[in-house]
Parts: structure tokens; sequence; C-alpha cells
């Protein structure tokens, strides 16, 4: 089965710390995504990836950046966290230009800026 | 881009009756079509998806949607729901012809009560 593995379930860090979020795919997918999500917001796309050491600017990039070093490893790093960048994120990944084919989620972690 | 609506944030209704989640997005262009679920503190997992060919979709867990390509919609459908059924959902756009993104709408709540 597909698998998309977040490293942490919940998290808590201090304001001004730098936090990385570290997502895991088996799949050999080309694209990677980093979302967060709010309450009556939805999904919001912060980067996402199209393939090793590329990387795009989603809809919300301020104060986050990523790291694609291995195909299957997306990284998400808060260069110096904020309390709202409190939220739960969600990686997915999906095959490179199939958007016929859907994303496959991890099941998310929950980020409480302190 | 796309831009996806779902008008009801939160949809309370009783176990065993109908019901049914409402989903339009911007463009006219050629979409494929998507709806997950999210149960509590999990990623999101696909119900169905539409592509081509019949406009009526089956999915897991006895949900249907129907795309409605002049209305630009893709309304999702149980006719009898069950305690379980609570969760959050979520419709996604893809356009057929370009990049890799998905579009997803803000979500809608699903309550069911005994």
């Amino acid at each position: 089965d597909v698998k998309v593995t977040q490293s942490s379930r919940y998290l808590v860090k201090r304001t001004g710390e730098k936090v990385f979020l570290e997502c895991v795919q088996d799949m050999d997918h080309e694209n990677m995504f980093w979302y967060r999500q709010d309450p009556g917001l939805g999904l919001r796309l912060i980067y996402f990836s199209y393939d090793v050491k590329m990387k795009e600017k989603g809809d919300i990039p301020e104060g986050y950046s990523v790291s694609r070093e291995k195909k299957e490893r997306f990284s998400l790093i808060l260069e110096s966290a904020s309390t709202n960048q409190t939220s739960m994120y969600l990686c997915a990944s999906s095959l490179k230009h199939r958007v016929s084919q859907p994303q496959h989620f991890g099941d998310g972690t929950r980020l409480s800026i302190l | 881009a796309q831009s996806v609506t779902q008008l009801d944030s939160q949809v309370p209704v009783f176990e065993e009756a109908p019901v049914e989640l409402r989903c339009n997005y911007s463009s006219s262009v050629s979409v494929y079509l998507f709806w997950y679920v999210q149960y509590p503190n999990q990623g999101l997992q696909l119900l169905l998806k539409y592509l081509s060919g019949s406009t009526l979709v089956k999915g897991i867990n006895g949900f249907e949607a129907e795309f409605n390509k002049s209305q630009t919609s893709f309304h999702l459908r149980k006719p009898s729901v069950h305690i379980s059924d609570t969760a959050e959902y979520f419709c996604a756009v893809s356009d057929v012809d370009t990049g890799n993104q998905f579009y997803f709408g803000t979500g809608t709540s699903l309550t069911v009560i005994p």
C-alpha cells in the first residue's frame, strides 16, 4: 500500500525556534507538496516540488522554506517560528504530470508554537 | 488558476437520512475532479474521482458524485448516512492540460446525529 509518512503527529515549539517538519513517501512520486490546514480556510499550499532540488512557491510561502535533497523526502522549515504558524501541516505526493492521479496524504503534523 | 467553492461549511444530518455536499469550481476548461474525506486527526483519503466518461461516479463507503459541466459542479451524495461518516469533506480540482497542481475547497464538516 502507498505510504506518506510525516515524522511527528504532534509538535510543540517556542517562538523564534527553527522548526523542521519531515515527510517521506515510498511511491517513487516526483511531486511533493506541503499544505497547512486551518479551520474555515481549508488547505493552503505552502510549497511544492517537482523533482529533487526543485521547489516552487505556493500560495503562502512567507516564513517557510523547503528542502528536497532526495526524491522520497521533502522537508518544511519554519525559519523562525511564530504563533501564527500554529496549524495542522499536511504533506502529499503525486505522480509528475499526472493530474488524473490523486494526491496521497500523510496523517498530518499538528504544530503548536508557544 | 482554479477556485473551488464549497458553500456549506457545516452540514448536520440525522443518521440514515440522505445528504448532499455541494462543490462548484470556477473554470470551464477540462478538469479532473476529486472528493476527499478527512477523519479526525488524520490525513485526507480519496473518496472518488471523475476523469471522463459517465458523469455519475461511485466511490467508497456508498458515496457518489455527479459531474455537471454546464453548472461547473461536482456534488457529493449519499442516500443514507451513518455515524461513521462524520468527517470533513474536501472537493479538489486539477486542470487536464496544465501543471501538477490541485486546487482544494475550504471543506464541509459533516456531522451525523444519532
